[in-house]
Order: C-alpha cells, then structure tokens, then sequence
C-alpha cells in the first residue's frame, strides 16, 4: 500500500527557504502513471496546491507561488522535494504531499502532513 | 481563477438525517473536473467523489456527488457519527486548481 511521510524543519526564520521532504513507500516514484504533489493548509484554512512533479521532472507550479517555489525529484532516494523561498508568515501551514489521481489534478493519496512555522 | 464557493459554511444535523452540501464555480467546469474532499481534525484530507460523481475506492454508496457546469452538490444519504467532519470540494479543470473554503457538518 503506497505511504507518503513528509519531513523536514517544523520552524523557519522569515525570508529564509522552506525545504520539506516527501518519503514514497509502498511504490515507485518513477511510476509512469503518476504525478507527485504538494499541498498546504494554513492553520483554519483551507487547502491551496502549491504544485506537481512528474519523476522526469517536468512540473507544475501554481501560479500564485510559481517564483518562490521549487518541487525536484530523487528517484535512486524514492524522494520529492519541496522549497519556498524568501517565506514569510504567510507561509505558516500544514505541509501535505500528496499523489494526484493518475494525470488528473486531484489528490487520492495524502501523506499525514507536517506542520511547519514561520517565525524569528 | 475560477473560485469555488462553498455553502452552507456549517451544516447542523442529526445522525440519520440526509445532508446537502453546495459546491458553485464562477465559471463553468470543463468535464465536471470536480472532487469532494472529507477532512477531519488533526487529519489529512481523505478523497471522497471525483469527476463529480464516480465515488473514491472504499467510499460508502450514501456518499453521493452530482452536478455539472457550475454547480454541484455532496449529498450523504444518512449520517453516520462519523460522517461528522470538514468538506472541501475542488475544480481540477483549468489551473489554477482551487478548493473551495469548506463546509463543516456539525452534529445537531
């Protein structure tokens, strides 16, 4: 049964980089079926996708956070990867990774998600 | 952007008793790209519905999607306690892929 586990600082300093990790388990990244996603949720709020990778690497960003964000891929690790840069408040939420449905752009597998802090 | 709007931003009902969620678009959803998520506390979101009416693997069948163009609609035919949670629907049809901002089923 394919898990996803997020990892990473729980706590980022304003303007510095948000770096989160998305372990697969119970499958392969490089699954030719699938895309690979991020998620976010500010606390009370509701849910915004941050974007996708595919494991060649070709991605999708929202637009609304396409300069500040950047999703890679680690087959060899079965890893994906999130970093936003320059955060700031705003940027406080709960942190899920996620598998789109095949090509689709709705989300129906969802890691526990971690929840990350923007603060000095 | 299309935004998706919610209602009733809290529903209060009894166990037993059918729900109706609204999910309305500001612009039509090409294909009826729609989902239905359910969401509890402290949880991921769990998928429910997609393509507005095909129901997610294991769903239970009083979870019910329907609708087309603009509007659609989460029904549960008759709630269970646990069916007691947030709703988040999403258009996947044009990018940006929004959510709208959530209903929350309350017990009465």
């Amino acid at each position: 049964q394919l898990q996803l586990q997020e990892s990473g600082p729980g706590l980022v300093k304003p303007s510095e980089t948000l770096s989160l990790t998305c372990n697969v388990s119970g499958g392969s990244i490089n699954s030719s079926n699938y895309f690979w996603g991020w998620i976010r949720q500010p606390p009370g709020k509701g849910l915004e996708l941050i974007g996708t990778i595919y494991f060649s690497g070709i991605t999708y960003y929202n637009p609304s956070l396409k300069s500040r964000v950047t999703i890679s891929v680690d087959t060899p690790k079965n890893q994906f990867s999130l970093r936003v840069s320059s955060v700031t408040a705003a940027d406080t939420a709960v942190y899920y990774c996620t598998r789109p449905f095949r090509f689709y752009y709705f989300m129906d597998v969802w890691g526990k998600g971690t929840a990350v802090t923007v603060s000095s | 952007e299309i935004v998706v709007t919610q209602s009733p931003a809290t529903l209060s009902l009894s166990p037993g008793e059918r729900a109706t969620l609204s999910c309305r678009a500001s612009q039509s959803v090409r294909s009826n790209y729609l989902a239905w998520y359910q969401q509890k506390p402290g949880q991921a979101p769990r998928l429910l519905i997609h393509g507005a009416s095909s129901r997610a693997t294991g769903i239970p069948d009083r979870f019910s999607g329907s609708g087309s163009g603009t509007d659609f609609t989460l029904t549960i035919s008759r709630l269970e306690t646990e069916d007691f949670a947030l709703y988040y629907c999403q258009q996947y049809a044009t990018s940006p892929y929004t959510f709208g901002q959530g209903t929350k089923l309350e017990i009465k």
